[in-house]
């Protein structure tokens, strides 16, 4: 059981805008920084959204990452086949002193 | 460019021991948090272990607390995890990850990981 709570798996069509959601605490997403990750089949996880909401050089505008409260949402638009990916919430737990991250969802883009 | 590159994965006993490593380059290994983080088979991220630039300051998960112990080495620029009283829940693909300049917990850079395999 992860720390962090996400959907095992969305899908959408080409073209369209698909959110995935990140469900924490106070003790993780509620009073530290969120980051988002994207894990390609047989790839190591890349970085898309650091400090809640900024991408790295590289990452498209197309990847948008948000933060209210205790959750966190990463936002995808104009979706492409490669997208296709396993996607990661993670953040720092100040009460257990430890990383912690989502289940990870499956994106499936049909 | 930079560049994480892990070792020392293979196949170990239950009750065994492996110590992985992760040479770094590309840039200045020793300003910045260095962390482990595994995936077991078919399965999603777990954090494993962190550690400050320094060596001063370590976090370990609760699951590897008291076997796993992580360790830098800022002069040969390379991260360490000793493993000991392995068990078949840590069989897993073990990556290093820098974490960013800011110190918010995210993690800019992986390695590519290396195959930790525990069975009898």
């Amino acid at each position: 059981q992860s720390v962090l709570t996400q959907p095992p798996s969305v899908s959408a069509a080409p073209g369209q805008k698909v959110t995935i959601s990140c469900s924490g605490s106070s003790s993780n997403i509620g009073n530290n920084y969120v980051s988002w990750y994207q894990q390609l089949p047989g790839t190591a996880p890349k970085l898309l959204i650091y400090e809640n909401n900024k991408r790295p050089s590289g990452i498209p505008d197309r990847f948008s990452g948000s933060k209210s409260g205790t959750s966190a949402t990463l936002g995808i638009t104009g979706l492409q086949t490669g997208d296709e990916a396993d996607y990661y919430c993670g953040a720092w737990d100040s009460s257990l002193s430890a990383g912690v991250f989502g289940g990870g969802t499956k994106l499936a883009v049909l | 460019e930079v560049h994480l590159v892990e070792s020392g994965g293979g196949l170990v006993k239950p009750g065994g021991s492996l110590r992985l490593s992760c040479a770094a380059s590309g840039f200045s290994f020793s300003t910045y948090c260095m962390n482990w983080v595994r995936q077991a088979p078919g399965k999603g991220l777990e954090w494993v272990s962190s550690i400050s630039r320094t060596g001063g300051d370590i976090f370990h998960a609760d699951s590897v607390k008291g076997r796993f112990t992580i360790s830098r080495d800022n002069v040969k620029n390379t991260l360490y995890l000793q493993m000991n009283s392995l068990r078949a829940e840590d069989t897993a693909v073990y990556f290093c990850a820098r974490e960013g300049p800011q110190d918010t917990g995210d993690l800019d850079y992986w390695g590519q990981g290396t195959l930790v395999t525990v069975s009898s």
